[in-house]
């Protein structure tokens, strides 16, 4: 049964620290893609990869959030230093990259709480 | 700007009622769309999909419905069950040049079936 998983479910971190999430997409995706659920904005996307190339982080604050895909079987999401205001559901998902089905399938997320 | 509206942050129906849910877009180049349902402390999960060049699409209970004039599309579901009971985002993609692979998503609604 093929999932995207993602490490931690859960993080409380105080301010200022840095955060790692991290997400392994289902085997042969060639797409992987960062979400934040917040109550205001619902899914807001984040960044994607494509073939592990990154191709749009345009939803991402750049001072602090950084997206890497060091191989193909790991995504990684870093916010250095987090804030308060960076509390939230941060969902990866992965897809085969067709077009037009470009069906996502999304992992459980990672809830984290910054204090 | 929100490029795909869900109006209704919530819906409640009986068992064996028909659920209708509504989706409302303003990009004109969005040509395929998506229903994801989504369970409390999981990731969203694809459900149904409708491209631009059909007006309809069933699968079992679940029937999306693509009014393309109005920019308006909805989920139906026949018959409800309280299974049912989830939050369910619309999403849009528009893959006109082929590159594009993002998912624009509404903000939800959650569906509550009872029994």
């Amino acid at each position: 049964d093929a999932r995207v998983t993602q490490t931690p479910r859960h993080k409380v971190t105080e301010m200022g620290q840095e955060v790692t999430m991290r997400c392994q997409p289902i085997l042969g995706h060639n797409t992987v893609f960062w979400y934040r659920q917040t109550m205001m904005q619902g899914l807001e996307l984040l960044a994607y990869f494509r073939n592990r190339a990154p191709l749009d982080d345009s939803g991402m604050p750049k001072d602090r959030f950084s997206a890497e895909m060091p191989d193909a079987t790991l995504a990684t999401l870093k916010i250095q230093p987090s804030e308060p205001r960076d509390s939230a559901v941060y969902f990866c998902a992965s897809g085969p990259g067709q077009i037009p089905r470009n069906e996502q399938f999304f992992g459980p997320g990672t809830r984290l709480t910054v204090l | 700007d929100q490029q795909v509206k869900q109006n209704s942050p919530s819906l409640s129906v009986q068992e064996g009622r028909i659920s209708i849910l509504n989706c409302d877009y303003t990009n004109s180049m969005f040509d395929y769309f998506l229903w994801y349902k989504k369970y409390p402390a999981e990731g969203p999960t694809f459900l149904i999909s409708i491209s631009s060049i059909k007006d309809k699409n069933e699968d079992g209970r679940f029937t999306v419905f693509l009014n393309k004039s109005a920019k308006h599309l909805s989920l139906h579901i026949v018959p409800s069950q309280p299974g049912d009971s989830a939050v369910y985002f619309c999403a849009a993609s528009s893959n006109s040049g082929g590159s594009n692979y993002k998912l624009t998503f509404g903000k939800g609604t959650l569906l509550t079936v009872n029994p």
